[in-house]
């Protein structure tokens, strides 16, 4: 069965401050890779995926995520991070050959301006 | 855009009341999922349906029953709710086929069982 870890719960930041959040999977075939966040009082949106090639994913609001196999990661990147980053961000993975996605516990992040 | 409403934004129930929650996604979507949300556990699924009248069981299936009768509809019920079925349900739909993966979410409806 698929699973992802997510190990940092709650994340304090400066704005400025650079932002790199953990998740791991854990699946021995092909997968699919997302990232999804939730703002305060939004829907669930996705942040950025990664199917297939380049390992390094950019996606919307200078977000980045880099697919490491060897260590089954995809960490979440921002170089600069601002106040209107605060939210709930959630890894999920999907193996391919499967209908549905399996999600990461999330990681709240607060940005303090 | 993709529009995925769900009948409820709060509801509140009482113990061994058989409970249902609406979803309904205006995009023809082949897939619908529900999920449950809970602090420090985040998304669990519930069950799947991949075409109407269609379901798998997900991962946290007990205690839930699901059904598909129209492609744009996807009920989930509590056929007698419990107190640990308090949480916050999620409705999601996608496209079939590859590269179609993206979900789109519904605003959520959280249930307090008392």
């Amino acid at each position: 069965a698929q699973s992802v870890s997510q190990h940092n719960h709650h994340v304090i930041l400066s704005e400025a401050a650079s932002l790199e959040l953990g998740c791991n999977y854990s699946y021995g075939g092909t997968v699919n890779l997302f990232w999804y966040v939730q703002y305060p009082g939004q829907h669930l949106q996705l942040l950025l995926k990664y199917f297939s090639g380049d390992p390094l994913v950019k996606g919307i609001k200078g977000f980045e995520a880099e697919f490491i196999k060897s260590k089954f990661s995809f960490n979440l990147r921002k170089p600069s991070v601002q106040w209107s980053d605060t939210a709930e961000y959630f890894c999920a993975v999907k193996a391919i050959g499967r209908r549905a996605l399996t999600f990461g516990s999330g990681t709240r992040l607060q940005v303090q301006p | 855009d993709v529009k995925v409403t769900q009948s409820s934004r709060y509801l509140v129930k009482r113990t061994g009341e058989k409970v249902f929650l609406e979803c309904v996604q205006d995009m023809d979507h082949e897939n619908m999922f529900w999920y449950r949300q809970d602090p420090g556990l985040g998304l669990r699924l519930i069950y799947f349906s991949y075409d109407v009248k269609m379901k798998e069981k997900g991962d946290i299936p007990e205690g839930y029953s699901v059904s598909r009768e129209k492609k744009e509809r996807f009920s989930l019920i509590l056929e007698s709710a419990s107190t640990n079925q308090t949480s916050m349900y999620l409705c999601a739909s996608s496209s079939s086929g590859t590269g179609n993966e993206k979900l789109f979410f519904g605003s959520g409806t959280q249930l307090s069982v008392l």
